[in-house]
Order: C-alpha cells, then sequence, then structure tokens
C-alpha cells in the first residue's frame, strides 16, 4: 500500500460528459501528480501541484483542468469527453516538488463509450 | 524534456541477474535517474533512484555511466515477482518522464 487514494477505481461515461477524479496524497506529502496511461502512449505526465499551487503542466488538454485544496487532495476534471479519454489515471505524490521519489495510488480507469 | 531510450521487453531465467539498460542522452546536469516498476493491474511503485553515482538498495542496484547518458539497473536475482514493466524517469525539474519502458519477463 503506498498510502495515496484514488476514487473512483472505475468510471464509465459517454462521450461529451464530465467526470471528477480525486486523489489524496500520502500523508505529510505536498505535491500531487497526475498521469495519464494508455495502450500506445505509456505514462503520460498531465499536471503537478505543489502545496495547493501548479507547478508544472505537461501534455493537459484543454478540456482537463486540476487543483489540490487546502487539505492537499486533488481533483482533476475531465470534460468534453471523447473515446481517445479512455485510459488508466494515476496520481503520485512526493514530500518535495522535484527530485524526491513518487508514490502511485492503484489508478483509476475511465472507459468513455 | 530529457527522453528515454529502453527495450520493449527482455527475459531472463529465474535466479539469475538482470541488466535492464536506458539511455537518457538529453538529461540535464542536475535531474536524477529514477527507475520505476509496474506490476500488473498495479501503479508504478519506485525501485532507486541516483544522480552521479552508484546506488544500491533491497530491491536492486543502479549503475550510471561517467558522461550520465545511460544507466543500468540491476537485479541481481531476478525472481517471478520481478517480472513487470521497469521505467527509467529522468526528473527534469518538476517533471518525471516515463517513456514505454521495458516489459520484463522472468522464466521459471
Amino acid at each position: 500500500d503506498s498510502g495515496v487514494t484514488q476514487t473512483p477505481k472505475h468510471l464509465i461515461t459517454a462521450t461529451g460528459q464530465r467526470v471528477t477524479l480525486r486523489c489524496s496524497p500520502r500523508s505529510g506529502d505536498l505535491s500531487v501528480y497526475w498521469y495519464q496511461q494508455s495502450l500506445d502512449q505509456g505514462l503520460q505526465f498531465l499536471i503537478q501541484y505543489y502545496n495547493g499551487e501548479e507547478r508544472a503542466k505537461g501534455n493537459i488538454l484543454e478540456r482537463f483542468s486540476a487543483q489540490q485544496f487546502p487539505d492537499l487532495h486533488s481533483e482533476l476534471n475531465l470534460s468534453s469527453l471523447e473515446l481517445g479519454d479512455s485510459a488508466l489515471y494515476f496520481c503520485a505524490s512526493s514530500s518535495s516538488f522535484g527530485g524526491e521519489k513518487l508514490f502511485f495510488g492503484s489508478g483509476t480507469q475511465l472507459s468513455v463509450l | 524534456d530529457a527522453k528515454t531510450t529502453q527495450p520493449n521487453s527482455m527475459e531472463s531465467n529465474e535466479e539469475e541477474p538482470v541488466h535492464l539498460p536506458c539511455n537518457h542522452s538529453t538529461i540535464s546536469g542536475t535531474d536524477y535517474i529514477h527507475w520505476y516498476r509496474q506490476l500488473p493491474s498495479q501503479g508504478p511503485e519506485y525501485v532507486i533512484h541516483g544522480l552521479t553515482s552508484n546506488v544500491n538498495n533491497r530491491m536492486a542496484s543502479l549503475a550510471i555511466a561517467e558522461d550520465r547518458k545511460s544507466s543500468t539497473l540491476i537485479l541481481h536475482r531476478a525472481t517471478l515477482r520481478d517480472a513487470a514493466v521497469y521505467y527509467c524517469s529522468p526528473n527534469t525539474g518538476n517533471q518525471f518522464y516515463f517513456g514505454t519502458g521495458t516489459s520484463l519477463t522472468v522464466i521459471p
């Protein structure tokens, strides 16, 4: 158990809909990272937050957004969903904003039908 | 971004050593090199990381080339539980880059 909690584990929705994925980092970790994993793309970095502030942005679509709340949990919002958004979404946390090892959650499997 | 090149797949016999290579020729001088592995149906888990010197921990050893353009993860005695996808990941500032990794098959 990494100590990182992601909910829900599975999500099935339709094209055009909006969903919210939730992540609770390990106790004491200030940094949260979001990754997307699809079969043909590997693990793609989306975005990172540190203590409530956005610190780095990767290949995140404009239809996607995220935030980190004062209690340090984070949410990833995906809107106007397309079939190609079907993937595993992982959250990871670390104690600082660079260099420290990441602890990953077990992921949210999103299926867009 | 520092990109990585790893073999798509490798095989090893059980209880034999395994050397998993990674090329990261565009790495910057301050990027740490991390290795993670992902077991089936699980999130990636940390294995080891280093900057310049070789590193050892209970899971594996990390050998870093002198010019830091490549590294090798060494599993000293592969077990069936080591079958996973292994990613080398340069920590580029705030971002951890993951490529498509090496799928390791361990043969009993």
